[in-house]
């Protein structure tokens, strides 16, 4: 079955960059997503990439796809308060009806 | 609505109890999920609607659970003698049905304790 794991938890200074990773087990995705969440919120769609896709940019938002080791990543520039949120990583199939499968969420925490 | 709605936002229910969550879709959207998010974990997927079709109820973690769409909009999640572990955020999502999940809605979700 269907695997994501991500990292519990990521602290980064304001300013700094932050690199959220993500790794997946089914090889037949065809989207992966990022997700934040906000307190006492719903789940926000930040980006996506097509599963044929290395890279895509988005302003501060850079993801990266790695099929071969089936690694994702999420890397924010400029990191800011505003950005405190936990993320999740998702992942659909062909024919999956578009159900989606969610890794655990990392928590981004960003001090001044 | 501007947005995907659910109610109640918070639910306090007796164990053995019964639990009705609501969701109200984007109008127009043909497509509405359910998921279910428990402390330290990530998002759980249960059920599947689309349009007329027959849901996609293989995420249903037990008998206990049942959801249903009236008209092609409002659906009900209902969870029958609920138990302690059933405790979790109760996440509805709705799409247009086209553009895959890039589409989805999220509602803020119903926050579920049993106690």
């Amino acid at each position: 079955g269907e695997d994501v794991e991500q990292s519990l938890f990521l602290s980064v200074r304001e300013g700094d960059s932050s690199v959220i990773n993500c790794t997946y087990t089914d090889s037949s995705s065809t989207y992966l997503y990022w997700y934040k969440q906000e307190p006492g919120a719903g789940l926000q769609l930040l980006t996506y990439i097509f599963s044929n896709m290395d890279m895509k940019q988005d302003q501060r938002l850079t993801v990266l796809l790695n099929k071969k080791d089936k690694h994702l990543s999420l890397r924010i520039a400029d990191t800011q308060t505003g950005d405190s949120a936990i993320y999740f990583c998702a992942e659909s199939f062909t024919g999956g009806g578009n159900k989606l499968t969610f890794g655990t969420g990392t928590q981004l925490k960003v001090e001044l | 609505g501007a947005g995907v709605s659910q109610s109640p936002s918070n639910k306090v229910t007796e164990k053995g109890k019964d639990v009705e969550l609501r969701c109200d879709p984007i109008s127009g959207h043909t497509a509405l999920y359910w998921y279910r998010q428990s402390l330290g974990q990530g998002l759980e997927f249960l059920i599947y609607f689309q349009g007329n079709s027959a849901p996609d109820k293989s995420g249903l973690p037990s008998d206990r659970f049942s959801a249903e769409r009236t008209g092609g909009s409002v659906s009900t999640l209902t969870i029958q003698r609920t138990q302690q572990e059933d405790s979790a955020v109760y996440l509805c999502a709705s799409s247009p049905g086209t553009g895959g999940a890039r589409g989805y809605t999220f509602g803020s979700g119903t926050r579920l304790t049993v106690v």
